[in-house]
């Protein structure tokens, strides 16, 4: 079985540009979270979408956004970027069904903002 | 809100010794769940062992445990036998039961083994 594929694994922007990032999780996984990896604020919970639902959202402005297509893929979208955006993006899938249930982890999009 | 707190940033182990890793968290919530995950250099976060809170034995995986205190609100990952594999980033985590799918992390602590 494909594990979490997570794409592109680098990205260079600048500041005021918007980007896209695309997580495809596991077959038969319909949950997927995002999360914002920094070394100043370490691990933050972006946001978790579900059968094409976000399901739970985090602490972050609305310049953060995302979506769940039919297949569980799932897109994230930061528009005018600012430096402090510059962080690992971490893509999670899992069944969706079971609160203690083991997240699968991709191996993260570097974003770099210049 | 509740609140994941690791105090050692780093921790070093002879390859084959024990250590183990702290994990302190704040809530008011009596169902969550507890865990730990790996982060080794390919930037992959790997579950290391789970613990429900309504559980009172202890969790273990292999070489992996953990020390569970519910009252004190500690989350402690005991590694025996430590390999160079087990290099790496470890995080404690916290989930709520209410539904939540969302994962609150500690800040991690680097543990170095030492050949």
């Amino acid at each position: 079985k494909a594990g979490v594929t997570q794409t592109p694994r680098y990205l260079i922007k600048t500041r005021g540009q918007q980007v896209t990032l695309s997580c495809s999780p596991i077959s038969g996984h319909r949950s997927v979270s995002w999360y914002q990896q920094t070394p100043g604020q370490g691990l933050q919970f972006l946001f978790e979408y579900f059968s094409e639902t976000q399901r739970n959202k985090g602490n972050f402005p609305g310049r953060f956004s995302g979506r769940q297509f039919s297949n569980s893929r799932s897109e994230m979208n930061v528009s005018t970027l600012e430096l402090g955006d510059s962080a690992l993006y971490l893509c999670a899938s899992s069944p969706g069904t079971e609160v203690n249930e083991k997240l699968f982890f991709g191996s993260g999009t570097q974003l770099s903002v210049l | 809100a509740q609140t994941v707190t690791q105090s050692q940033p780093e921790m070093s182990v002879q390859e084959a010794e024990t250590v183990t890793l702290s994990c302190t968290y704040d809530t008011s919530e009596s169902d969550y769940y507890l865990f730990w995950y790996k982060q080794p250099p390919s930037r992959q976060m790997i579950l290391v062992i789970r613990q429900e809170a309504y559980k009172q034995q202890n969790a273990t995986e292999n070489r992996f445990s953990v020390n569970f205190q519910k009252a004190a609100k500690s989350f402690s990952l005991k590694i025996s036998d430590s390999q160079l594999g087990d290099a790496a980033m470890y995080f404690c985590a916290y989930r709520s039961g209410d539904s939540s799918y969302k994962l609150i992390f500690g800040s991690g602590t680097r543990l170095l083994v030492r050949p």
